[in-house]
């Protein structure tokens, strides 16, 4: 299972509300990761965990707080989001620490309204 | 700060023909990668090449990486209508205390083809 996958695949919300994001593999992937990526632009990232700790915070607001339950899987929990922050979020995995491929999710577009 | 410069932007051929992307970047690195991603979806690992590596085929596809120019470019023979999609590198310049990569991507090329 080469999988990674991502729920909900939409989510609209509005600036008050709190939701959380998910993503999850089987590959025994030890390495999660969360990206940003705005209309026509290159994701961009915001957290890595390896071996289920918090490795990157690439000084992300935190009204998007990350969590790492168990190895297979990876949360994102919104809380109070602006409308800029409408994106798709992209989870993806890689094998080990040092470990290059990632392997990617299909994302959850979120609309902030 | 995005480390990889992508160009063209924008790439529109006819199938059959090949597709030239070129990359360009900015710091020392571990590896350069190149990633597709169909409108809307997530990407999907195509190639990777290492510092010490010039160049790397892997089916249509072929890579090539001066280190001395901090440049990449991609080459897609043959092209496929499903090949239509954006193409980015990315490259792997920094790690973690810990060792946790970081992909730093560029700005992408959106690739179509012609039928």
């Amino acid at each position: 299972d080469t999988e990674v996958t991502q729920t909900p695949k939409h989510l609209v919300m509005g600036m008050t509300n709190k939701k959380s994001l998910k993503c999850e593999q089987h590959m025994g992937h030890r390495a999660m990761y969360w990206y940003k990526q705005k209309a026509k632009k290159p994701p961009e990232l915001m957290f890595v965990y390896s071996y289920e700790k918090l490795s990157i915070n690439e000084s992300v607001p935190s009204r998007f707080s990350p969590e790492c339950p168990n190895s297979s899987l990876l949360n994102l929990h919104l809380h109070a989001l602006q409308p800029e922050d409408s994106a798709l979020y992209l989870c993806a995995s890689s094998q080990d620490l040092g470990h290059d491929e990632q392997y990617f999710g299909p994302g959850t577009r979120l609309t902030v309204t | 700060s995005q480390q990889g410069e992508e160009d063209p932007q924008a790439l529109s051929i006819q199938e059959g023909e090949n597709a030239t992307m070129n990359c360009s970047y900015k710091t020392s690195i571990n590896n350069l990668q190149w990633y597709r991603q169909n409108s809307g979806r997530g990407l999907v690992h195509l190639i990777l090449i290492r510092s010490n590596e010039r160049e790397k085929h892997s089916g249509r596809l072929r890579v090539t990486l001066d280190t001395s120019k901090k440049s990449s470019s991609l080459l897609i023979t043959a092209s496929r209508a499903a090949d239509t999609a954006s193409y980015f590198c990315a490259t792997d310049n920094l790690r973690s205390v810990q060792g946790a990569q970081k992909l730093v991507f560029g700005q992408g090329t959106r690739l179509t083809i012609n039928p």
